[in-house]
């Protein structure tokens, strides 16, 4: 079955530091792979997604993720951290015409 | 073209209640999918419904739940006889078609809380 694991629940990052949030896949077929973004009291918005066009996937608000099959990953980065950036993210895979989502990341980010 | 509709955006319900949330797609859009958000759970998919049609109900519990997606009007989620643990957010999702390469658009959520 195909599934994500989100390594850590919270991460802290400076205002202007790198961000990386990680994702890691299970899938038996060459997957199709999403990151969310949930800001408080509101909806998922998709960030980005992997369909097997190219392994550096460019999104929304300066993120980007990078597919590397060897590793089974698919984590989140973005160069500098804005303040806005706070918000609860969500890597999730396409499964039998549905998605299958992560436990997600809360992403805080210090002044 | 307004997003994807639900309401409403809280419920309270008594214990034993019934709980009806009402998702309404993106325009053009005949496949809606619920989720159910309980805190640091992530979200967990419950039901597929196309048109007048369950696709995929993998992740609905046997008893209480039920789900209806009619030829006109929105999505009905359905939870007869609510207990406290049902108390969670709401979400749906709908998208154009399926597919690999289908994006699906998500509502703001409803919040049932059971009192």
């Amino acid at each position: 079955a195909q599934s994500v694991t989100q390594l850590g629940s919270h991460v802290s990052v400076s205002e202007g530091a790198l961000v990386l949030l990680r994702c890691n896949y299970s899938s038996s077929v060459p997957p199709y792979l999403f990151w969310y973004v949930q800001y408080p009291n509101q909806g998922l918005q998709l960030l980005l997604k992997y369909t097997s066009a190219a392994t550096l996937v460019k999104g929304i608000n300066g993120f980007e993720a990078e597919f590397k099959k060897s590793e089974t990953s698919f984590h989140l980065t973005k160069p500098s951290a804005h303040m806005s950036d706070a918000a609860e993210y969500f890597c999730a895979v396409m499964a039998d015409d549905k998605i299958i989502f992560g436990k997600g990341t809360r992403l805080h980010i210090l002044p | 073209n307004a997003g994807v509709m639900q309401n409403p955006r809280h419920l309270v319900r008594r214990r034993g209640q019934e709980a009806r949330l009402r998702c309404s797609p993106m325009k053009g859009h005949s496949h809606v999918y619920w989720y159910r958000q309980l805190p640091e759970e992530g979200l967990k998919f419950m039901v597929y419904l196309q048109k007048e049609n369950i696709i995929d109900e993998s992740g609905m519990p046997k008893e209480r739940f039920s789900a209806e997606f009619p030829k006109e009007g929105p999505s009905i989620l359905r939870i007869q006889q609510v207990v406290r643990g049902d108390s969670a957010a709401y979400f749906c999702a709908s998208s154009p078609r399926t597919g690999l390469n289908t994006e699906a658009f998500f509502g703001q959520g409803t919040r049932l809380t059971v009192v």
